[in-house]
């Protein structure tokens, strides 16, 4: 059953900690993003990556961090940094340079206790 | 600078009647344009490309590059449309490839 897995689907972090949050694909696609979805504010684009060992800053990238070691995987940690961490965050996928649009996990749900 | 631009948070509308989901774009090249769908307690997934000007479960949508619009148009609602609609924009210039999102439009289809 091919899909994109995030895991945990719920996660509590106390103030001062990091915490990673996982994305897996089996969808053989290149290019995997994060996005952090708050109410109101839409999807905004923390961090993508075209291809292994690459990845960009999106629009709000400050207090996180991601690393591409493999294709099928692309964990997000949520540093100390990022001062307001709360929110629901998902992964997507698609196959690079195509307009067949992306395929979204189901999300992580992030509160800082 | 590229944007999507979605005026209304929340349109309600009776079953049965016309729905209408306004998105306006911002972008230098030539646009292509998503609207995705999220039901509740489900997954985002994708609902229609404009390049590919299907129908999907009674939806249309029409790029209108003159107004810059991409709106997302039904002739009668059910109420198993209610739901939250983003529409996105793909930004691939130069070596990037990325959806940049509206904020969306809770739809609320009533009885």
């Amino acid at each position: 059953d091919g899909g994109i897995t995030q895991s945990p689907k719920y996660l509590f972090r106390k103030e001062g900690q990091n915490v990673t949050l996982s994305c897996e694909q089996n969808l053989n696609h290149d290019a995997m993003y994060w996005y952090r979805q708050d109410p109101g504010q839409g999807l905004r684009l923390i961090y993508y990556s075209q291809i292994v060992n690459d990845f960009q800053k999106g629009d709000i990238a400050e207090g996180y961090s991601v690393s591409r070691e493999k294709k099928e995987s692309f964990p997000l940690t949520v540093t100390s940094a990022q001062k307001n961490p709360t929110a629901f965050y998902l992964c997507a996928s698609s196959i690079w340079a195509a307009n067949y649009g992306y395929t979204f996990g189901s999300g992580t749900r992030l509160t800082v206790v | 600078a590229q944007r999507v631009t979605q005026p209304e948070k929340l349109l309600s509308v009776f079953k049965g009647a016309p729905v209408e989901l306004k998105c306006n774009y911002s972008y230098s090249g030539s646009p292509e344009l998503f609207w995705y769908v999220q039901y509740s307690r489900q997954r985002l997934q994708l609902l229609l490309r404009h390049i590919s000007r299907e129908s999907i479960k009674g939806f249309t949508a029409d790029l209108n590059k003159g107004e810059t619009s991409f709106h997302l148009k039904k002739p009668f609602a059910q109420e198993e449309d209610s739901a939250m609609y983003y529409c996105a924009l793909r930004d691939y210039g130069g070596a990037t490839n990325k959806l940049i999102f509206g904020t969306g439009t809770l739809l609320a289809v009533q009885p």
